[in-house]
């Protein structure tokens, strides 16, 4: 059974710093990595897909990396902004019997960028 | 032009009564999801329907019980609700294997059982 896990679970930087969320996971054979943000009391913001065949995607000031030898994620926020400021959460694809991904979500990571 | 949709976004009830929340995607994705936010923040699934097949997942009550009229439609029906039923309840669909594969998410649907 896939067991992901985010760390740290909080996290405040001052504004224009450059920061780096974690993700692992237990079971290698993923299908793909998805990384969302989530404001509070809002829906789930898609942010970067992560295929298992790459290592790694670019969105802007985000950069994702994949690694699933190890069975870990990175998410990269360069020059943070207070507008950052949400849950950010890592969410890893395997697909059932049907071909459906099913997301295993980890427990997010809190972020509060400190203008 | 809303791409998942939900429906009510807050719902309040007692216990022991029948609910149902509605979903849908004008994506054309053949695949949709049913996830399950608690109070702790963790989200978790609960069903996924993919190709008129559904799969359910196991720690999910048989009182709740997903059904679709049509490809862009995946409804969550409640029955008997509990006091532990409290949570956000969010739709996902996603495009064939074959593509990139993201998904989608609706804005949620708080359903608070008193």
């Amino acid at each position: 059974k896939q067991e992901v896990t985010q760390i740290p679970a909080a996290l405040s930087v001052p504004e224009g710093e450059n920061l780096v969320l974690n993700c692992s996971f237990t079971d290698s054979a993923i299908y793909n990595l998805q990384w969302f943000r989530q404001d509070p009391g809002k829906g789930l913001t898609s942010l970067l897909l992560i295929q298992s065949s790459q290592r790694e995607q670019t969105s802007g000031r985000l950069n994702a990396s994949l690694d699933k030898s190890s069975g870990r994620s990175t998410l990269y926020i360069a020059a943070s902004q207070p507008g950052d400021s949400a849950t950010y959460l890592c969410a890893v694809g395997g697909l059932d019997q049907t071909g459906a991904n099913n997301l295993f979500f980890g427990t997010g990571t809190r972020l509060t960028v400190i203008p | 032009d809303t791409a998942v949709s939900q429906t009510p976004k807050y719902l309040v009830t007692q216990m022991g009564n029948d609910k149902s929340i509605k979903c849908e995607q004008n994506l054309g994705h053949d695949t949709m999801y049913w996830y399950k936010q608690d109070s702790k923040k963790f989200l978790k699934i609960m069903f996924s329907y993919n190709n008129k097949e559904l799969i359910i997942n196991e720690t999910v009550p048989n009182r709740f019980s997903p059904k679709s009229p049509d490809k862009a439609h995946l409804n969550l029906h409640i029955n008997s609700l509990e006091l532990g039923d409290s949570a956000v309840y969010f739709c996902a669909s996603s495009p064939p294997a074959d593509s990139p594969y993201e998904q989608y998410f609706g804005p949620g649907t708080r359903l608070t059982v008193t």
